[in-house]
């Protein structure tokens, strides 16, 4: 497929557990992104990786939740503990880059989601 | 204040007629405006970007923007019934800074 991918869809784990969400951007683009989006709100922003690194990780609520890219391509999401209050959809965006002159190169592509239910 | 802001809804329109929906911004260095669609369980589709003060038309979709008001807006000309869903506004700031800042998204309803 041509688009964004997240597995699993939906993952419905205990307090206390641990996830990972994974996320494969289309082909080519550098700038990977993961938000969250909780009911009746706009996604909020985590965390993004330029190639490998992550470039901003300003968004990630406390240490709990990390994230690798780390061949550049592929990422997961990582959040360990978790709490009841984790429960949303977890978006992932891709754009072709992240910096530089404004235009569509840097559009933000998202995946499906990956819907966290934590009981 | 939210740094972007946007009114909830629903905004009710009937079949043919023109949505629009508005969008406020607080960060004067934004420099990307975005308006994405997102259908109920679904994830958000991008629908147009705009970088430059002025209107950009794009099919039944015209996005307007003005800096100086920080305000940025999206008219659906002929809107349909499968147009109903909701609006996110997106912003992002300079090239130092690569996040998206969204909106919490008008819902929009057209009725046939």
């Amino acid at each position: 497929g041509a688009g964004v991918s997240q597995t699993p869809s939906n993952k419905v784990t205990e307090k206390g557990k641990y996830v990972e969400l994974r996320c494969d951007p289309i082909s080519g683009h550098t700038a990977l992104y993961w938000y969250r989006q909780s009911l009746g709100q706009g996604p909020e922003f985590l965390i993004y990786f330029q190639g490998t690194g992550a470039a901003d990780d300003s968004g990630l609520p406390n240490d709990r939740f990390f994230a690798v890219r780390p061949e550049g391509s592929v990422s997961t999401l990582k959040i360990q503990r978790t709490e009841r209050g984790d429960s949303a959809v977890y978006l992932c965006a891709s754009s072709a880059r992240a910096s530089g002159v404004s235009g569509s190169g840097e559009t933000q592509y998202f995946g499906p989601g990956t819907r966290l239910l934590v009981l | 204040q939210k740094e972007v802001e946007q009114n909830s809804g629903p905004l009710s329109v009937p079949e043919g007629a023109i949505a629009s929906l508005n969008c406020t911004y607080s960060d004067r260095g934004s420099q990307s405006f975005f308006w994405y669609r997102q259908y109920s369980g679904k994830s958000p589709e991008l629908i147009m970007f705009i970088y430059s003060n002025g209107d950009k038309e794009d099919g039944r979709f015209t996005a307007q923007l003005n800096k100086a008001s920080q305000y940025v807006s999206l008219l659906i000309r002929d809107s349909q019934p499968s147009d109903s869903a909701t609006y996110l506004c997106a912003v992002k700031g300079d090239t130092g800074f690569q996040k998206l800042v969204f909106g919490t998204g008008t819902r929009l309803l057209v009725s046939p």
